[in-house]
């Protein structure tokens, strides 16, 4: 299998501008997380899809943060009107409930975003 | 958000030397993972634990889900220049739809040549 790939790796955009980032899991896994990191960090949840449905939501996912896995396949997380505080690295990650392990998740390389 | 306790928060040794990490938890978990993170990259997976008591190797790593379910502990032996990086720990339960992974803060691995 191919790994998890996002789209770009980097992003620099300025306040106010709305970003969009995509993911494509490893081929046939069902799940698909999307993560923040900020320096010092681990990653913290963002949000989870089970083939196309998302299934659950971090508080931390305000109402300007949308995703979305329209064929169960890649997703895309869009920010909108970004804050500098939105600056981390955005990581995905997929897993498969049987082949690769119970909740054993597979990260791709992340997209850094920097909002100036 | 739930954090585990990892420690230490950083090593700096000598190449060639064992390292050994750990994590604890104040709940029980059904899976431990071992996470590698370099500057700038997702984290790679080192080491998948499923069973209580389960001791895995991964060439010079070997990690261990304790009996208690609320710990694990790494373990790099022989440690080289390129093991430099920072390590996570992170687990999970199956509660429910619950599949998001609990992460500790990370050891920070520095080895000097």
């Amino acid at each position: 299998d191919t790994g998890v790939s996002q789209d770009p790796r980097h992003k620099i955009t300025k306040r106010g501008q709305n970003v969009t980032f995509r993911c494509d899991p490893i081929s046939e896994h069902n799940r698909l997380y999307w993560y923040r990191q900020t320096l010092g960090q681990g990653p913290e949840f963002l949000t989870y899809f089970q083939n196309e449905a998302q299934l659950e939501k971090s508080r931390l996912l305000s109402d300007r943060f949308s995703a979305e896995r329209p064929k169960g396949s890649f997703s895309t997380l869009e920010i909108q009107r970004t804050e500098q505080g939105d600056s981390a690295m955005y990581l995905c990650a997929s897993s498969h409930p049987v082949r690769a392990g119970r909740n054993t998740q597979y990260f791709g390389p992340g997209t850094r975003l920097t909002v100036l | 958000g739930q954090q585990l306790n990892q420690s230490p928060q950083s090593m700096f040794i000598q190449e060639g030397e064992d390292v050994s990490m750990n994590c604890t938890s104040s709940s029980i978990f059904n899976t431990w993972l071992w996470y590698k993170q370099d500057p700038g990259e997702g984290p790679v997976l080192l080491i998948a634990l499923y069973k209580a008591g389960e001791l895995t190797s991964n060439g010079r790593l070997t990690a261990q889900f304790g009996i208690t379910r609320k710990d694990s502990f790494l373990n790099i032996s022989a440690s080289i220049p390129s093991d430099v990086g920072i390590y996570f720990c992170a687990g999970a339960t199956n509660a429910g739809n619950n599949r998001k992974l609990i992460w500790g803060l990370g050891t920070s691995l520095a080895v000097n040549p």
